[in-house]
């Protein structure tokens, strides 16, 4: 059965303390692998999408890596506003857009 | 621009009540999607239109009726829900079967009293 896993649960960290979400797979015919991040009451909003293993991509304190099996987002030196539920969603390769989210990591950062 | 807008952003209706969420989307995708999503739980998907059709129905009540009328909007038609059906409501745009993000809106808080 196709499973998507984040760890951990809840992050809990102190303003500029780094530290890595993880996000594990396995389904069939992965077609691309996304991050999102959502704020209470809010939508998902676009971080990264990843495609094959060995994959990095980079957006201010976030960065995204890719293997085959898991994904990882590292936060460097983190601040009070980065604050959110960060979501990982894998495309199925249904041959139409279906979207599996993981559980996500609520991450709070402390000033 | 990658905005897709959602109103109303809350609805409170009853349970014989009939009301419509829409969804609008000015980025050219032909591809729109209906979430539910509970309360501390990921988006669970409901529907998929791909080039206004249907593609995906996820075995949705009936009391849910998808429309979409043009590539632009997506509508969701809601009939004697139940007090279990409140949740954040999502719609979502990406480029048809292309594996490429989706973009969401901001949902719509639906409270079924």
């Amino acid at each position: 059965e196709d499973q998507v896993t984040q760890s951990p649960e809840a992050l809990r960290l102190q303003e500029g303390e780094s530290s890595s979400l993880n996000c594990s797979y396995t389904v069939s015919g992965l077609r691309g692998l996304f991050w999102y991040r959502q704020d209470p009451g809010k939508g998902p909003e676009f971080l990264f999408t990843l495609y094959s293993a060995g994959e990095e991509k980079e957006k201010e304190r976030l960065k995204a890596t890719l293997t085959k099996k898991e994904s990882f987002l590292h936060i460097t030196a983190p601040k009070p506003e980065d604050s959110a539920t960060y979501l990982c969603a894998v495309l199925m390769n249904t041959g139409f857009q279906k979207l599996v989210f993981g559980t996500g990591t609520r991450l709070l950062v402390s000033p | 621009d990658t905005e897709v807008t959602q109103t109303p952003k809350h609805l409170v209706m009853g349970m014989t009540n009939k009301k419509s969420l829409k969804c609008e989307q000015h980025m050219g995708h032909r591809a729109m999607y209906w979430y539910k999503q509970k309360a501390k739980k990921p988006p669970e998907l409901m529907f998929v239109y791909s080039y206004e059709k249907l593609s995906i129905n996820e075995s949705v009540p009936s009391r849910f009726s998808p429309e979409c009328p043009n590539s632009s909007l997506l509508n969701l038609h809601l009939h004697a829900l139940q007090p279990e059906d409140s949740a954040l409501y999502l719609c979502a745009s990406s480029t048809p079967g292309g594996g490429t993000e989706a973009f969401f809106g901001q949902g719509t808080r639906l409270t079924v009293v």
